[in-house]
Parts: structure tokens; sequence; C-alpha cells
């Protein structure tokens, strides 16, 4: 049974820092990666999507790395503002549309 | 392009009752997705469906149910509801192929069983 696993599950950092979000699976027969973020009482918002043959992908500030050997992504937030303030979740497809989520990150960036 | 929409955002129901919640996926997406998030579990995989037929399951009683129309739009049908289906329901949708995985999720129903 495929578990994800986020950690930590709660972080706070000053504005401007550059941070590592991390996220951990047990079974690397994965199709692809996605993370998300979510605002309080909000739904998903898709951030990046690594499928299994790729390494990484970038959007803006933000960088996903993809291990399927080792079962772990990174999600890299480059100068980071208040506004990325969220929950980020990370989600592994295996095979059909049913994703697996971890329990997040809650991310709170101090102005 | 106009997103997922769910309908509707909010509901209070007491035990024992049902209640049907609606997702219009995005215009071309054929699959949709549930999944139910709570405080203690997270995000929970329901089911997925399509073009009208159920792809996948997940571990949920027969109480939750669902069912998606020629038009994509999909329902779901929780029955003789308890304390515990308390969550937010969010559903996605997505195209299917190759390249094409991306799951694009609705701002959810959120639905409290008193």
């Amino acid at each position: 049974k495929q578990e994800v696993t986020q950690i930590p599950a709660a972080l706070s950092v000053p504005e401007g820092e550059n941070l590592v979000l991390n996220c951990s699976f047990t079974d690397s027969a994965i199709y692809n990666l996605q993370w998300f973020r979510q605002d309080p009482g909000k739904g998903l918002t898709s951030l990046l999507l690594i499928q299994s043959s790729q390494r990484e992908q970038t959007s803006g500030r933000l960088n996903a790395s993809l291990d399927k050997s080792s079962g772990r992504s990174t999600l890299y937030i480059a100068a980071s503002q208040p506004g990325d303030s969220a929950t980020y979740l990370c989600a592994v497809k295996k095979g059909a549309q049913k994703l697996v989520f971890g329990q997040g990150t809650r991310l709170t960036i101090n102005p | 392009k106009a997103g997922v929409t769910q309908t509707p955002r909010y509901l209070i129901k007491t035990r024992g009752q049902q209640v049907t919640l609606s997702c219009s996926p995005i215009s071309g997406h054929r699959s949709v997705s549930w999944y139910q998030q709570t405080p203690g579990q997270g995000l929970q995989f329901l089911f997925e469906y399509f073009s009208e037929t159920q792809r996948n399951k997940g571990n949920f009683p027969g109480r939750f149910s669902g069912r998606q129309f020629s038009n994509s739009r999909s329902e779901m049908n929780v029955s003789t509801l308890e304390l515990g289906d308390s969550a937010l329901y969010l559903c996605a949708s997505s195209l299917v192929g190759a390249g094409t995985d991306t799951q694009y999720f609705g701002p959810g129903t959120r639905l409290t069983v008193l």
C-alpha cells in the first residue's frame, strides 16, 4: 500500500528566505507526482506535476524534483513571500486517476 | 476556461439523512474524481468516473455512491449520514491521456453532520 509522508508538518520562516518542503513515498512504482497548495477552507491548486520519467519541473519561483528510486520529492520555493503561506500537499499517482496524498506541510511566511 | 465547480458550497444535515453533491468538470475533461478531506485522515480517494463508468473506488462503505452523466457532470450521494461524514468533499477533473494527467480541483463542498 502506497504511503506518502511530508516533513515537516509545519514550517514558519521569515519573508525572503529560500525553503525546501519534503515528500517521501513508499512505493517507487509511480506514474507521476503532483504538488498542490491549499489555502484555508479552499480547494487545491495544482502547482507542479512531474512525470515518473522526469527529474524536475520549474514554474516561476517554484522548483520540484523527483528521485523515484529513493522515493523522494522536494519542492523548493525561492525568495518566499507572505502570499506563499498555505498548506502544501504532495500526491502520487500509480496507474489510474487515484491520487495518494501526504498530510501536508503548513507553511507560514512572516513579513 | 471555467474551472471545476461544486455545488452547494456548504451543507448542514442531521444524522440519518442523505445528501447529494454536484461537480461540473472543466469543459472537455471526462474524468472526475472525488475525495474526502478531514483533519484526522487528510485527503482520501472516494471514486473516479470516466465516460459515465466508475473506474476506481476507494475504501469507503457502500453508503457513498456516485454517478456521472453524459456531459461529464458528476454527483456523489451519501446515505444514512453519520457524524464522521462531516468533511470537505472535493472533486477533481482531468483530461485522460499521455502528458495530460494534471488534476484540477474544485473549491469543495463543506458538509457538516449534526
